[in-house]
């Protein structure tokens, strides 16, 4: 009975490389959302995912990040040429599809991967 | 955007005692969250509140949704040093589509005296 699944629990990239970040959502879970928190932050949305389409990355810095979610395997962060500003936890979350139009579905959220950008 | 200000930032008390932290919004929320934070984990739903109004408990933890849909509650009673961790309130702003957009306060750290 996994939960989110989320790897590596640790990243450490010199300013320059890139970060990927894994994801894979609870069993029957078809929706993936990304959060970022800064220290002694709450978390911050990033962008709302499906299988193989982007549905809300409102929150997501247009530069240098991407997020995708493929048919197959698990939700990827990309972070390129990493700066020391991008040093946080990522978090992932899943959810089941909507059903009721206006309430909130809970999502139910990964360990995260601390990224530390040296 | 949307802000959520969580108080107190920090509290430090004695096992036992009763514990009492709110959030407030300077816009309606249409549902409330709190979560607990472990160190080194993901957040963990505590409570969920879709009305206001609704008082909701769970255990030890009871969590209000204020009248005015800017506010809400969530307090532990007879604390416990497992209930040491980072709280957050959180919630989908009233925004007539995107209910899945969080919006997290910054966190009460609370940490239980044996």
């Amino acid at each position: 009975n996994a939960g989110v699944m989320q790897n590596p629990r640790h990243l450490v990239r010199r300013r320059g490389q890139e970060a990927r970040l894994r994801c894979s959502p609870m069993k029957g879970h078809s929706h993936v959302y990304w959060y970022r928190q800064l220290p002694e932050e709450g978390l911050k949305f990033m962008v709302y995912l499906q299988k193989e389409n982007i549905i809300d990355e409102s929150g997501m810095p247009k530069e240098r990040f991407s997020a995708e979610f493929p048919k197959e395997g698990p939700s990827i962060l990309r972070i390129q040429q990493v700066v020391r500003g991008d040093s946080a936890a990522y978090f992932c979350a899943s959810s089941h599809k909507y059903r009721r139009a206006g309430r909130y579905n809970e999502q139910f959220f990964g360990p995260g991967t601390r990224l530390t950008v040296l | 955007g949307q802000q959520l200000n969580q108080s107190p930032q920090s509290m430090f008390i004695q096992e036992g005692e009763d514990v009492s932290m709110n959030c407030t919004s300077s816009s309606i929320f249409n549902t409330w969250l709190w979560y607990k934070q472990d160190p080194g984990e993901g957040p963990v739903l505590l409570i969920a509140l879709y009305k206001a109004g609704e008082l909701t408990s769970n255990g030890r933890l009871t969590a209000q949704f204020g009248i005015t849909r800017k506010d809400s509650f969530l307090n532990i009673s007879a604390s416990i040093p497992s209930d040491v961790g980072i709280y957050f309130c959180a919630g989908p702003p009233y925004s007539g589509g995107s209910n899945y957009k969080l919006t997290f306060g910054k966190g009460t750290l609370l940490t239980v005296n044996p």
